[in-house]
């Protein structure tokens, strides 16, 4: 039974460039949602997704963008990169019950390294 | 004042010791809590969802006051394999939505 996949697990990109990521949360969840974690510190929210639907967003400039599909798979874009986005990516899967979060369950990450 | 607070660390135990972490929360209406351990360079993994009655897994016992917004994590007979980063996790619906939100973590090292 696959856990949740995120590709690619490692990119450099340059200043000013555009990145994609992508998740594919556990079968049977229906919530995604994005963390970034740069070194020392502990993941901070970026987006939650559920049934399609943004459900939470966090302390993110414009330049941070995400969407979930109709398989619940989810992207996470960001523009016009600086040096300060590189970071860990994770993607978390969850299925809330009664509108409550439960636990979530993460992906490996993307390392991105802007230079 | 950050949402999650957490002990700074790094704690270095002997293998063997009790430890204990705590942890505090900001907002009230907090609706639930976890313990993660993140090993380094990996993801966030469960180690445990924490209520108000306490609970236990093995060495490890999780407890919640939220009159006092604080949780714990209380591990025995500590093993060399559970030196790894301890992250707090509280979720609440806020301004942003619904989040998890993370403490920064406490680094602990069980030595030989």
């Amino acid at each position: 039974d696959a856990g949740v996949t995120q590709s690619p697990t490692h990119l450099i990109k340059t200043r000013g460039q555009h990145v994609t990521l992508r998740c594919s949360p556990i079968s049977g969840h229906k919530s995604v949602s994005w963390y970034q974690q740069v070194l020392g510190q502990g993941p901070q929210f970026i987006f939650q997704y559920y049934e399609k639907e943004e459900r939470g967003r966090g302390n993110f400039p414009d330049r941070f963008s995400a969407r979930q599909f109709p398989n619940y798979s989810s992207e996470l874009n960001v523009n016009a990169l600086l040096l300060g986005d590189s970071a860990l990516y994770l993607c978390a899967s969850s299925q809330p019950r009664g509108g409550v979060n439960t636990e979530a369950f993460f992906g490996q990450g993307t390392r991105l390294t802007v230079v | 004042r950050k949402e999650v607070e957490q002990d700074p660390g790094p704690f270095n135990v002997p293998e063997g010791a009790t430890v204990a972490f705590n942890c505090t929360y900001s907002n009230s209406a907090s609706q639930s809590f976890f313990w993660y351990r993140q090993d380094c360079r990996k993801e966030p993994k469960l180690l445990m969802s924490v209520y108000s009655s306490g609970n236990e897994d093995g060495r490890f016992t999780a407890q919640l006051n939220r009159a006092s917004q604080y949780i714990s994590l209380l591990i025995r007979d500590s093993k060399l394999s559970d030196s790894a980063t301890y992250l707090c996790v509280v979720n609440f619906y806020s301004n942003s939505g619904y989040a998890l939100n993370f403490g920064k973590g406490t680094s602990l090292l069980v030595t030989p």
